[in-house]
């Protein structure tokens, strides 16, 4: 059973539009929560994260959202650029200490110049 | 900066042969991971290390081994090859809070014929 949850496997969006990647999970005890993009034939790398303790965090384009009573969150990517043409992984865990990551399947997002 | 460095990027193996998947680091992480990611799938973590000479299962242990003498490699071990192997290997480093996001290497495509 999938604890990470990342239901749409493909967004397409017109570059300069938003884009909203969603993300749900089920174990009501995960903590923390990170956004990795992954480009083809390359590694995962770090895009943004939040903690359980705030709702919003933002950092340049890119925003998440978290609502916890719906386990729930979103990545928002404002203005959206063919260069964020990506994979988009959610990962949660419920440890402030150690790394115990649950990933989800990840979505394919397209941004269309 | 090399980061985290997997050899080899790709990899084809009979069924019962025995390889090693290499990964070192210079970014003097503590905690070291191996995950493998299936089609359509999240990440899985296999094993992983807290330390020099610390090694602990993760999701999916069976079929796998590990060894840390050094802070710098975390070499992944197949023994007995088997189709369900099948995969791409990631290993990443990071530290040891949720807040400390993980650095991965660039993978290791393995097919087991």
């Amino acid at each position: 059973d999938q604890q990470v949850k990342q239901n749409s496997p493909s967004l397409s969006v017109q570059e300069g539009r938003i884009s909203i990647l969603n993300c749900d999970y089920t174990n009501s005890m995960f903590d923390y929560f990170l956004w990795y993009k992954k480009y083809p034939a390359e590694g995962p790398t770090f895009l943004i994260s939040i903690s359980s303790i705030k709702d919003k965090n933002e950092d340049g384009r890119f925003t998440v959202f978290l609502n916890k009573s719906a386990k729930h969150l979103s990545l928002h990517i404002v203005p959206s650029q063919p260069g964020d043409s990506a994979v988009y992984f959610c990962a949660a865990t419920p440890d402030n200490y150690g790394q115990n990551f649950v990933f989800g399947p990840g979505t394919r997002l397209s941004v269309l110049p | 900066n090399a980061g985290v460095t997997q050899t080899p990027k790709f990899r084809i193996l009979k069924i019962g042969q025995s390889m090693t998947l290499q990964c070192t680091q210079d970014m003097n992480h503590n905690y070291m991971y191996w995950y493998r990611q299936d089609p359509g799938m999240g990440l899985k973590l296999i094993y992983y290390s807290v330390g020099a000479g610390i090694t602990d299962k993760g999701e999916v242990p069976n079929g796998y081994n590990v060894s840390r003498s050094t802070t710098e490699d975390f070499p992944l071990r197949l023994e007995l090859a088997a189709p369900s192997q099948t995969s791409v290997y990631f290993c990443a480093g990071g530290g040891a809070y949720s807040n400390q996001p993980q650095h991965f290497g660039d993978g290791t495509r393995l097919s087991i014929l």
